[in-house]
């Protein structure tokens, strides 16, 4: 099946830092992948669509000036919280579409922890 | 705001018992229902993909059905086993829509 790898699995910054989040398909092209956060015993929430090539279309209330999305390759998207601040602790995952198809496939997830 | 969601919250379930569980969705503009398990420190693993009402889809001990008339499907574990022990998410797509609203999902544990 398609692997997603993302990496750090887990990170630990202070505060006013920024903190880089990769997520690679690693067996496909994925024109389209997706960035979702988790709160402890919430669902995934949708953060943005990242297009190859083009602008990341961010969901409501999430900042595009803080979460960062570029998409500059079919096999890599990258995730940068700016300016970290102790909210933005969570965890972060990401997903690749393949092409002609709805069907996900999911990273293992970056647990971020802001000091 | 899509509201999809999954019951129960956790369940344990002893070796060898069958169980299942449920997912509620929006039964208008439907367009898919995704059932994906998450192991703890692993990507979630695409389940199943349900387009159809009346879909009855099976992998191994594992099978799923649909109902978008009445927004429910139900995922059935047959003879559980100490690695079925996961989370069970479900997801609903609406149609002219890429993206997936996900319930808080299942937290199945098998008790040896």
């Amino acid at each position: 099946g398609a692997v997603v790898s993302q990496h750090p699995s887990r990170v630990i910054c202070k505060s006013g830092t920024s903190v880089k989040i990769e997520c690679r398909s690693l067996d496909f092209q994925a024109t389209t992948m997706f960035w979702y956060r988790q709160f402890p015993k919430q669902s995934l929430m949708l953060m943005a669509t990242s297009n190859e090539g083009s602008k990341a279309t961010y969901e409501q209330g999430v900042e595009k000036d803080k979460f960062l999305i570029n998409h500059a390759s079919l096999t890599l998207s990258t995730l940068t919280v700016t300016s970290a601040h102790p909210e933005d602790s969570s965890f972060y995952i990401c997903s690749a579409r393949v092409p002609a198809g709805y069907e996900q496939y999911f990273g293992p997830g970056t647990r971020l922890t802001v000091t | 705001i899509l509201n999809v969601e999954q019951s129960p919250q956790s369940l344990h379930v002893q070796e060898g018992d069958s169980t299942n569980f449920t997912c509620s969705f929006p039964s208008s503009n439907f367009y898919a229902l995704h059932w994906y398990r998450w192991e703890t420190a692993k990507s979630p693993e695409a389940l199943f993909v349900m387009t159809l009402n009346g879909d009855e889809k099976k992998k191994g001990r594992i099978s799923a059905t649909l109902n978008t008339k009445e927004g429910y499907s139900y995922l059935y574990i047959k003879g559980s086993q100490p690695e079925d022990s996961a989370t069970y998410l479900c997801a609903f797509i609406d149609f002219g829509n890429e993206k997936l609203t996900f319930g808080t999902g299942t937290r199945l544990t098998i008790i040896p």
